[in-house]
């Protein structure tokens, strides 16, 4: 298996502009997370999905941010407008369900987003 | 929800010597705490984790402890090498299904 895969792997863009960030989680996995990881404030969880349905959103900082997940193969998280505060490194994460679960959750190699 | 504080934020040991990262967590709920290892510009890689109903791991020279009454758990690295220099990430969950909480990271210098 490939792994998650996350694109692009590096971003930048203006202030202002609309960024998509995609992944593609481990096949099988049914439960996919997006995490944003900056010097202050480390590892924040922004989202997760279970069988491609939101559980909580609670952790996206604001309207700004929206992330889906049409299918269970396939996820975004879209920034509209970007400010240059989102600039981070954005993680995608995959986990099977139940008893495939060994505890390990699985990183894609992430997505650097840099806005000017 | 869950909050996983992590100290100390930075720490440098002599290469040989011990290292000590502890983390403490909010939810008496949570089942499941690993750890998480991430070399400069790397993705983070899990590399011991303990569940609640056990008190220690070992694997290696690393381990980890867990208190579920005083609600802490931490991660211990013996006979430190150079290449254990990193930022290593404590989290909490109650499993598959839930969401992982993660602590704000240490990073770890090994002095040669």
């Amino acid at each position: 298996d490939a792994g998650v895969i996350q694109s692009p792997r590096h971003e930048v863009t203006e202030m202002g502009q609309e960024v998509t960030l995609r992944c593609k989680p481990i096949s099988g996995h049914n439960s996919l997370f997006w995490y944003r990881q900056t010097m202050m404030r480390g590892l924040e969880l922004l989202i997760y999905f279970n069988n491609n349905v939101p559980i909580d959103d609670s952790g996206m900082p604001e309207d700004r941010f929206s992330a889906k997940m049409p299918n269970a193969s396939f996820s975004t998280l879209k920034i509209q407008p970007s400010e240059p505060r989102d600039s981070a490194v954005y993680f995608c994460a995959s986990i099977p369900s139940g008893r495939a679960w060994t505890g390990e959750l699985f990183f894609g190699e992430g997505s650097r987003l840099t806005v000017l | 929800g869950e909050n996983v504080e992590q100290h100390p934020s930075t720490l440098s040991v002599q290469e040989g010597d011990s290292a000590v990262i502890k983390c403490t967590y909010s939810d008496s709920a949570s089942n499941y705490f690993p750890w998480y290892k991430q070399e400069l510009g790397k993705r983070p890689q899990l590399i011991i984790d303990i569940r609640s109903n056990v008190g220690e791991k070992k694997d290696q020279r690393i381990a980890v402890t867990l208190n579920k009454t005083a609600k802490h758990f931490s991660l211990h690295i013996t006979e430190t090498q150079p290449e254990d220099s990193a930022v290593y990430f404590c989290a909490a969950s109650r499993g598959t299904g839930n969401q992982f909480y993660f602590g704000t990271g240490t990073s770890l210098t090994v002095i040669p």
